[in-house]
């Protein structure tokens, strides 16, 4: 299975102010297709979660452009430009390119 | 619009059945992979596996496997999740999933499963 590390694991920020969280994979995530199957998911409190970026970089239908999603092979990064108090919650990394499908393990992403 | 609506909240005893189900709607139910996920309380997202409607194609977690059954009713747009025999280790949300390209653009509102003797 490919295994998907996320750092940190819990993220203090201030509002307005910008995030970061890397996801790093046991290996690449280029698919024989030419496509990185690698995506970031957003998970409220006692919400399902939701994409916010697919492929590494397109923002899904709705999400606001202060999300970003940069990377290739093996290290990927999602970034927020200006937190907004909407944006708590848990950041989920995941790889879609090789089966068994496997998520990060999740960062907790708080203001202070 | 694409919806998930899933079956509502479980309170089953150790060594039960239970088959938790998931309606599509909205887009074309054969022609997207679906999935599900499980995340125990307080825990992340673990993927278990997927099937095609299309064809019942499916796959599992290793995790997953032996686990549970995955299935789906194409004639009514819906997929399942199945234990023949649940432990208390099984209380969690269970989420489905749509998948396009492998990855998940739209998820169901989850079922919360309890297990408790």
């Amino acid at each position: 299975d490919i295994v998907m590390t996320q750092t940190p694991l819990s993220s203090p920020v201030t509002l307005g102010q910008p995030a970061s969280i890397s996801c790093r994979s046991s290996q690449s995530l280029l698919h024989r297709d030419g496509n990185t199957y690698l995506s970031w998911l957003q998970q409220r409190p006692g919400q399902p979660p939701r994409l916010l970026i697919y492929k590494i970089s397109n923002r899904f239908s709705g999400v606001p452009d202060r999300f970003s999603g940069s990377g290739a092979g093996t290290d990927f990064t999602l970034k927020i430009s200006r937190v907004e108090p909407e944006d708590v919650g848990v950041y989920y990394c995941m790889q879609a390119t090789q089966f068994p499908y496997t998520f990060g393990q999740g960062t907790k992403l708080e203001i202070k | 619009e694409v919806q998930l609506v899933q079956s509502g909240a479980e309170v089953k005893k150790p060594g039960e059945s239970l088959k938790l189900s998931c309606k599509g709607s909205g887009y074309s139910f054969t022609s997207h992979w679906i999935g599900w996920v499980r995340q125990m309380p307080g825990k992340g997202l673990e993927w278990m596996g997927i099937i095609y409607p299309g064809d019942s194609d499916t796959r599992y977690s290793p995790s997953f496997q032996g686990q549970v059954t995955i299935s789906a009713d194409k004639s009514i747009s819906t997929a399942y999740l199945q234990w023949s025999s649940l432990k208390a280790s099984d209380t969690a949300m269970y989420y489905c999933a749509r998948h396009v390209s492998g990855d998940i653009d739209y998820w169901g509102q989850g079922t919360l499963v309890t297990v408790s003797s």
